[in-house]
Formats: C-alpha cells, structure tokens, sequence
C-alpha cells in the first residue's frame, strides 16, 4: 500500500524566507503525487501535483515541488514567504483505483 | 465549470442522535465521490468513495453509513452519533475513469457531538 510521511508537524518561518515543506512517499507502482493547501475552515485547494514528465512542477501561488525518484521525495518549496502562505499543507499519493492517501499534514507560521 | 456544495457548514448533535451531511457536485457526469473525515491534528481519513449511483465503497468500519442515491449527490448518515465521531467532514470529486485523480474539495461541514 502507498504512504505518506510528512516530516515536521509545524514549520515556522518568516516573511521573505524560503518555504521548505518535506514529503516522502512510498509507492509500489509510479506515483502521482500531489500539494493540497487548506486554510482554517476550508476544504482543500490544489496547489500542484506530479503525474509523468517533467520533474520539477510549477504551481498556484508561486510553489513548485521537485520529484526526485531516488530519495522518494515531492518537497515543496517557495522561495520567499508571504503572511497569506499560513495555512496546513497536505501531501497525496495517488493509490490504487481512484483513491489519494494523505500525509498527516504540515501547519505552516510565517512570522512578521 | 465544476462546483462541489456541502451542507450544512456547521453542525452541532447530541450523542445518540442521527446525522445526514448532503454534498452535490454541479457541472459534470458520473464523478468519482469522496467522504473524508478530519480530526484535530490527525490528517484526512477516508470514509467512503463511490463511483457510481448506488456504488459504495467503505474504507473504514465504522457506525456511519453513505449513499448516493443520485448521480450527483453523496450523503452521510449515522443513527446514532458518538462522541468520536466529532470532526470536520470533506466532500471530494474527481473526473472518472481518469489516470490523474485529482480531487477537487467541497468547504466541509464541522460537525461538533456533545
């Protein structure tokens, strides 16, 4: 079965710095992988996802997430913090059939 | 375009009472359906997904039941709500029969039990 880990549980950091959020997966079959965004109270918003092609993919709000096959990573990354980036990011793995199974999920703080 | 509605928003039931969260999806045809449960600080649990009208498959044992008794519509119920079922529900829908799987999410419903 596929998995999902998320490392960091919280990540802080401040406005104007870089964004790293990590993600490992495991998948027995070629992974889709994808970056969900949820702000509080809100359901999940699509930031970018990875099927075939191109390893490094570009998304909303100015993210991109490298797939590197042999550290099984999908790190997400922005290079300069904004306030309206604090929100929880989820990782996926697209498992067998239609199905996503989620990674625990990183609270992101930008500090002013 | 495509548009998922959830209701209702917010929720609050004693234990012991039955639950019913209706979600609809607008602008497209035999979606692939997505019940998903969020508790505090535990990441997304799938509950039930569903294909088809009539067609559900459930992930997790559980007293909550789901139906789909239109092509566009996914409903979760309980008859008897406990405690731990306290959480913010989501609604999803994917495109069918595709090879990317995306799931596009409703605005959920936080459902409160005392």
């Amino acid at each position: 079965a596929q998995s999902v880990t998320q490392l960091g549980s919280h990540v802080s950091v401040s406005e104007g710095a870089l964004v790293l959020l990590r993600c490992n997966y495991s998948s027995s079959v070629p992974p889709y992988l994808f970056w969900y965004v949820q702000y509080p109270n809100q359901g999940l918003q699509l930031l970018l996802k990875y099927t075939t092609g191109a390893t490094l993919v570009k998304g909303i709000n100015g993210f991109e997430a490298e797939f590197k096959k042999s550290e099984t990573s999908f790190h997400l990354t922005k290079p300069s913090a904004h306030m309206s980036d604090a929100a929880e990011y989820f990782c996926a793995v697209r498992e067998y059939g239609n199905k996503l199974v989620f990674g625990a999920g990183t609270i992101l703080r930008v500090k002013s | 375009s495509q548009t998922i509605h959830q209701w209702p928003a917010t929720l609050v039931q004693p234990v012991g009472s039955p639950l019913s969260l209706e979600c609809t999806v607008e602008g497209t045809s035999n979606p692939n359906l997505y019940w998903y449960r969020q508790a505090a600080g535990r990441g997304l649990q799938l509950l039930f997904y569903s294909v088809g009208i009539g067609q559900i498959s459930s992930e997790v044992p559980q007293n909550l039941s789901a139906s789909r008794p239109q092509d566009r519509q996914f409903i979760l119920s309980s008859k008897k709500l406990l405690l731990s079922d306290s959480g913010f529900y989501l609604c999803a829908w994917s495109f069918p029969r595709t090879l990317t799987d995306t799931q596009y999410f409703g605005p959920g419903t936080r459902l409160t039990v005392l």
